[in-house]
């Protein structure tokens, strides 16, 4: 049962590009959930997504920003006109139902470099 | 001052010592984890805590609901131990999860 799966990992932009990071979740979970870890600073809540819906984007910034769950294929947190300040690790997590209510299963990461 | 505090940040060890990392909190939860990330690695659960200590292995993590404080225990610590670990909670969402800074920990041979 293959874990949480993101990519890329590895993902290098130049200012005012798009970035599109992937998240598949596990087998049998439908909800996700995107992290970001700025350098030095811990992780912070951006979206929550069931298939086809989004629960809540109180953390995404108003703008460049846009997450999608279809329903057929991985979730899509795209970042449009990416600026330096996007540079940051995100994390994909999933669960089976509606929130954590037993172990967290993350994803290894995709890490953004904008040049 | 963030609502969950990590205690050092950074922390260096000799192999074989007894470590100690600190979570303290301000919100009102439903459970706690305890999280570790290797450099440039995912992210691995190793904990999830709503009451009293639980162990695996040489790890050992407690709980105090009442003080609102937590640590993760590391008995005859390895460099292989050398990773951020990551104290989080779960307060009144179950998804909105709280993340204190990380503790670097690095175990020199």
């Amino acid at each position: 049962n293959a874990g949480v799966m993101q990519n890329p990992r590895h993902l290098v932009r130049r200012r005012g590009q798009e970035a599109r990071l992937r998240c598949s979740p596990m087998k049998g979970h439908s909800h996700v959930y995107w992290y970001r870890q700025l350098p030095e600073e811990g992780l912070k809540f951006m979206v929550y997504l069931q298939k086809e819906n989004i629960i809540d984007e109180s953390g995404m910034p108003k703008e460049r920003f846009s997450a999608e769950f279809p329903k057929e294929g991985p979730s899509i947190l795209r970042i449009q006109q990416v600026v330096r300040g996007d540079s940051a690790a995100y994390f994909c997590a999933s669960s089976p139902s509606g929130g954590f209510t037993g172990e967290l299963f993350f994803g290894e990461g995709s890490r953004l470099t904008v040049l | 001052k963030n609502e969950v505090e990590q205690s050092p940040q950074n922390l260096t060890a000799q192999e074989g010592e007894f470590i100690t990392i600190n979570c303290s909190y301000s919100v009102g939860i439903s459970a706690l984890h305890w999280l570790q990330q290797h450099p440039g690695g995912g992210i691995v659960s190793l904990f999830m805590l709503s009451s009293g200590k639980k162990k695996h292995g040489r790890l050992i993590a407690t709980i105090n609901i009442q003080e609102k404080h937590s640590s993760l225990h590391i008995t005859a610590s390895h460099p292989r131990d050398s990773a951020v670990y990551i104290c989080t909670v779960r307060g009144g969402s179950n998804y909105k999860l709280t993340f204190g800074k990380g503790t670097l920990l690095t175990v020199n041979p």
